[in-house]
């Protein structure tokens, strides 16, 4: 069954520091997510990516973030220069148009 | 922003048991979620529910998407001690310009006791 992949697992990073997580969606997905979940909190919406653009994000998703589709497979978030309380799981979603997500197992960001 | 009331946050069962958790909001989605989330892991798909009134089952568990599309129960029936985990629900809208945001309620904490 076709699944979302994320590399790494776990990342360890100095504060300040500029950090990129990767996702391979689902190849004939079309829409792209990244999410946040801070340790035993809930899961939250960053950012929506379809058609190589942005097509909404959310309040913490601010000048820090961004997010590329630098080939036909790969989706990633960049982190420029990171804080303490990025600290969190990041999970990566697809969908078809009009479908329910399907998520990635997940980056575990710790920031010291 | 929206919110997603979910309850209860933790439950403590003994194994056979049936359990039930819902999700209400003040807010209209045009589908609702549940999702089920193991330690270190992502979110996996549980069940979809996209009609407004609509029951649907996946083995033991059955979910119901109220009326009003403001709210949203799962029922595990006959739980086993893998049921263990955090049961998200999530609130899906289509949000234009090809976005579909997923909100989440905070999360039930099922144990169960063998």
């Amino acid at each position: 069954e076709p699944e979302v992949t994320q590399t790494p697992s776990h990342q360890v990073t100095q504060m300040g520091q500029e950090v990129i997580l990767r996702c391979v969606p689902i190849s004939n997905h079309l829409y792209f997510y990244w999410y946040r979940q801070i340790l035993g909190q809930k899961v939250e919406f960053l950012v929506s990516f379809y058609n190589n653009e942005i097509s909404e994000k959310s309040e913490i998703f601010d000048d820090q973030f961004s997010v590329e589709r630098p080939d036909g497979s790969n989706f990633t978030l960049k982190i420029r220069s990171t804080k303490l309380e990025d600290s969190a799981m990041y999970f990566c979603a697809s969908s078809e148009p009009q479908e329910t997500q399907y998520f990635g197992p997940g980056t575990r960001l710790l920031v010291l | 922003g929206q919110q997603l009331n979910q309850s209860p946050q933790s439950m403590f069962i003994q194994e056979g048991e049936d359990v039930s958790m819902n999700c209400t909001s003040s807010s209209i989605f045009n589908t609702w979620l549940w999702y089920k989330q193991d330690p270190g892991e992502g979110p996996v798909l549980l069940i979809a529910l996209y009609k407004a009134g609509e029951l649907t089952s996946n083995g033991r568990l059955t979910a119901q998407f109220g009326i009003t599309r403001k709210d949203s129960f799962l029922n595990i029936s006959a739980s086993i001690p893998s049921d263990v985990g955090i049961y998200f629900c999530a609130g899906q809208k289509y949000s234009g310009a090809g976005s579909y945001q997923l909100t989440f309620g905070k999360g039930t904490k099922l144990s169960v006791i063998p």
